[in-house]
């Protein structure tokens, strides 16, 4: 069974430092791997994922994240924070069932702070 | 292009009472998942249509049922409600089943259900 876990519920840089948001997960089989945004009073939008391929993934808004087996990690990182990136941020693994719904971690709240 | 969209925003409903949720996919998705989102947690799935039949169901109750429609629109409805249905509920859409329904899946704003 796949699982998620966030480290940190909430998590708070200065602007302009950098960013680093924690993410393992548990897969009996190579999962696919997704990192995903929620401003306040939205729905989720997708920041980035893995699939196969190159472990270093880039997504929008400059934030990328590594796929690490060995650790069965995919934790979400950005040079700099912008104000803008204050948000909730969740990690997501698909279930490799003829659904593949994803499940997700607990969340990481970043605060950004001027 | 439009995106998903979800009705309404806000609901406010009384224990024991039943609600309708709807949900319009963006154009070209065929399949539609249901999520519900307690405060401070992440999105737990509820279930998937795709070409209006269901394929896939979290751990959800029964009282929790689905339905799409023929232009791929859907409905999330729950029976009986209880405290603990207060939530925010996602609808996704995406194209194609499997993998691909994954892959490239587009979330609504939500509907925010307080029960009382």
């Amino acid at each position: 069974a796949q699982s998620v876990t966030q480290l940190g519920s909430h998590v708070s840089v200065s602007e302009g430092a950098l960013v680093l948001l924690r993410c393992n997960y548990s897969s009996s089989v190579p999962p696919y791997l997704f990192w995903y945004v929620q401003y306040p009073n939205q729905g989720l939008q997708l920041l980035l994922k893995y699939t196969t391929g190159a472990t270093l993934v880039k997504g929008i808004n400059g934030f990328e994240a590594e796929f690490k087996k060995s650790e069965t990690s995919f934790h979400l990182t950005k040079p700099s924070a912008h104000m803008s990136d204050a948000a909730e941020y969740f990690c997501a693994v698909t279930r490799m069932d003829s659904s593949y719904k994803l499940i997700f971690g607990s969340g990481t709240r970043l605060l950004v702070r001027p | 292009e439009t995106g998903v969209t979800q009705s309404p925003t806000h609901l406010i409903k009384t224990r024991g009472q039943q609600v309708t949720l709807r949900c319009s996919s963006q154009s070209g998705h065929n399949t539609v998942s249901w999520y519900q989102q307690a405060l401070g947690q992440g999105p737990q799935f509820i279930f998937q249509y795709y070409r209006e039949e269901e394929n896939g169901r979290g751990n959800f109750p029964p009282r929790f049922s689905g339905l799409q429609f023929p232009n791929y629109s859907s409905e999330l409805n729950v029976n009986a409600l209880e405290l603990d249905d207060s939530a925010l509920y996602l609808c996704a859409s995406s194209a194609g089943q499997g993998f691909s329904s994954a892959y490239e899946q587009y979330f609504g704003p939500g509907t925010r259900l307080t029960v009382t």
